[in-house]
């Protein structure tokens, strides 16, 4: 079964430094990963995805991620945190049943991200 | 083009009542899928619907249910409430089509259940 960990439940960085947040993903299969963010008493936003094309994603306010298979990672990353980046972000995986959309995402338990001026 | 809705926003039931929760997709979009959002277990797939069908389903009792509308809307259900059934509850719009990944979530229903 697909699934999607992230390392660190909390990660804290200064104003104007490098925000890494870890992704590894398991699947046999290669994967459809995607980024989100929420923000306190919000739904979920879509940051960025991978779907095999280039490995190198940019997504919206900054960011972007890199799949690395032979690392099993997805992580994200920002060259410089704004204090309005602070958030909580997930990754997620779209499993398939053959070349089936299942209109499901599996989730990672989330990485809450504070930002210090 | 509007966002995904969801009524309503705040619910407080009492254990043992039945609750109905709304979401409306994306104009054009067929596709519904809901999930529960919890401190302690994260976000979780509830089910998905795609024109008026119920396509993949999570790893919920029974008592969770949920149906699709022509028009794509879609209510979930959860019935006898327990304390454990309080949570954030989102649903997430997409088109619904085998190379279209993206799913574009609402605001959410908290729900507490005293």
């Amino acid at each position: 079964a697909q699934s999607v960990t992230q390392l660190g439940s909390h990660v804290s960085v200064s104003e104007g430094a490098l925000v890494l947040l870890r992704c590894n993903y398991s699947s046999s299969v290669p994967p459809y990963l995607f980024w989100y963010v929420q923000y306190p008493n919000q739904g979920l936003q879509l940051l960025l995805k991978y779907t095999s094309a280039a490995t190198l994603v940019k997504g919206i306010n900054g960011f972007e991620a890199e799949f690395k298979k032979s690392e099993t990672s997805f992580h994200l990353t920002k060259p410089s945190a704004h204090m309005s980046d602070a958030a909580e972000y997930f990754c997620a995986v779209i499993p398939f049943h053959g070349s089936s959309n299942t209109g499901k995402l599996i989730f990672g338990q989330g990485t809450t991200l504070q930002v210090k001026p | 083009k509007a966002g995904v809705t969801q009524t309503p926003r705040y619910l407080i039931k009492t254990r043992g009542q039945q609750v109905t929760l709304s979401c409306s997709p994306i104009s054009g979009h067929r596709s519904v899928s809901w999930y529960q959002q919890t401190p302690g277990q994260g976000l979780q797939f509830l089910f998905e619907y795609f024109s008026e069908t119920q396509r993949n389903k999570g790893n919920f009792p029974g008592r969770f249910s949920g149906r699709q509308f022509s028009n794509s809307r879609s209510e979930m259900n959860v019935s006898t409430l327990e304390l454990g059934d309080s949570a954030l509850y989102l649903c997430a719009s997409s088109s619904g089509w085998r190379d279209d990944y993206e799913q574009y979530f609402g605001p959410g229903t908290r729900l507490t259940v005293t």
